[in-house]
């Protein structure tokens, strides 16, 4: 059962444009949500989360929307840079009597192209 | 400061061997938790670790155990390998447990042959 999905494994954007990376949840204990970027040989870096009481998060070039009633959320990464090329793993996590662990999805692998 | 080191890197061992996997948390960091990725599946959560004993455990046989050590060191052990264990197996530390600011290695790729 998998309880985070994310159903685009590969998305290809060019340099400058913008990225959309969606995820989907089904478990409605869900109150935290993460992205992690993740490179072949590494392992996966924090890039940003969102608390469910808020329904955006912006850092730099990414951001995180959340959207509790259709339980979706997605990262937009503007402009899209080479070296945004990756793997896009969207985890959640929260008070399901297991708060200590992550649930993450499959993954999208992002390529930039030039 | 630094970050999360897991060894080996690479391993190869014998369907029905056994394997010990290490994970040295950041410093200060009490909370260890374990993940296997394998192709389509994403990250699998394993278990957790915080002060020395099981905080959490994911849907994976008991074949599949861990522990910490009072430096909040761990390690991860696999008896009777199958093929199927084939994974890279990331080991992840926080302050706390349930913080969400989970630090990960870089992973041991472990194959069974």
């Amino acid at each position: 059962d998998q309880q985070v999905k994310q159903n685009s494994p590969s998305l290809s954007v060019q340099e400058g444009r913008i990225s959309i990376l969606n995820c989907d949840y089904t478990n409605s204990m869900f109150d935290y949500f993460l992205w992690y970027k993740k490179y072949p040989a590494e392992g996966p870096t924090f890039l940003i989360s969102i608390s469910s009481i808020k329904d955006k998060n912006e850092d730099g070039r990414f951001t995180v929307f959340l959207n509790k009633s259709a339980k979706h959320l997605s990262l937009h990464i503007v402009p899209s840079q080479p070296g945004d090329s990756a793997v896009y793993f969207c985890a959640a996590m929260g008070n399901t009597g297991t708060a200590s662990k992550l649930t993450f999805g499959t993954g999208t692998r992002l390529q930039v192209t030039l | 400061k630094a970050g999360v080191t897991q060894t080996p890197r690479y391993l190869i061992k014998t369907r029905g061997q056994q394997v010990t996997l290490s994970c040295s948390p950041i410093s200060g960091h009490r909370s260890v938790s374990w993940y296997q990725q394998t192709p389509g599946q994403g990250l699998q959560f394993l278990f957790e670790y915080f002060s020395e004993t099981q905080r959490n455990k994911g849907n994976f046989p008991g074949r599949f155990s861990g522990r910490q050590f009072s430096n909040s060191r761990s390690e991860m052990n696999v008896s009777t390998l199958e093929l199927g264990d084939s994974a890279l197996y990331l080991c992840a530390s926080s302050l706390w447990t349930g913080g969400g600011g989970y630090t990960f290695g870089s992973g041991t790729r472990l194959t069974v042959v």
